[in-house]
């Protein structure tokens, strides 16, 4: 089992909806919780970045760690075509800079 | 420079031939790091270097692979005797201190 999971999708969409991922974890030593978005051929691009648990909220963007849970969530408020791409979630503990991803998960906004 | 650079954007090897990745930081990145990314899967860490020290190379998965950073700067991911099992998205990043990483658009590797 993997230290990190999260579906696959695709999750798809319609314009305007909400949009909603997640992942588990399993390692009790991560505090830092992060979210990239990647677009095909390109590189990761940082969304949110939190730290232990609580919400951060960045325009359209709010993040969600339960730490108690191991559960992480982000949801994307009004999803936009240019929204469709894979989604990734990224964990590290306190000590060291070594990131653990999920898997990704695709997402598909229809106009 | 504007951007984490990486170079080349593609590369075919055949199995057996030894292939050198080229990556090109934020200037003023202090810190580095290489991940290998599979089809569909999410990026797994090789290596990381804080100026021109490797911290950690606990990722690497053989020592078929080699990275470097001579002056603190570009850096280079090596990998010797290709297997096809190579074949990978090899994606760097940089960062100032090592929390927010910024990441190349990758190097496709092909191992025919």
């Amino acid at each position: 089992q993997k230290e990190v999971e999260q579906d696959p999708g695709p999750l798809s969409v319609p314009e305007g909806a909400i949009v909603s991922l997640n992942c588990t974890y399993s390692n009790s030593a991560f505090q830092y919780f992060m979210w990239y978005r990647q677009y095909s051929r390109k590189g990761p691009e940082l969304l949110m970045y939190t730290y232990s648990s609580g919400n951060k909220e960045d325009g359209r963007f709010t993040a969600q760690v339960d730490k108690s849970s191991k559960y992480i969530s982000l949801f994307i408020r009004d999803s936009q075509p240019s929204d469709s791409a894979t989604y990734l979630c990224a964990m590290k503990g306190a000590a060291g800079n070594k990131l653990t991803f999920g898997g990704g998960t695709r997402v598909l906004v229809k106009p | 420079g504007a951007g984490v650079s990486q170079s080349p954007r593609y590369k075919v090897a055949k199995r057996g031939q030894d292939v050198a990745l080229r990556c090109d930081p934020i200037s003023g990145h202090v810190s580095l790091f290489w991940y290998q990314q599979a089809l569909g899967q999410g990026p797994e860490f090789l290596t990381y270097f804080q100026n021109e020290a490797q911290l950690d190379k606990s990722g690497l998965p053989s020592d078929r692979f080699f990275a470097e950073r001579p002056e603190g700067s570009v850096s280079t991911l090596k990998i010797q005797r290709t297997q096809q099992e190579d074949s990978a998205v090899y994606l760097c990043a940089s960062s100032l201190a090592g929390e927010k990483l910024f990441f190349g658009s990758g190097t496709q590797l092909s191992v025919l």
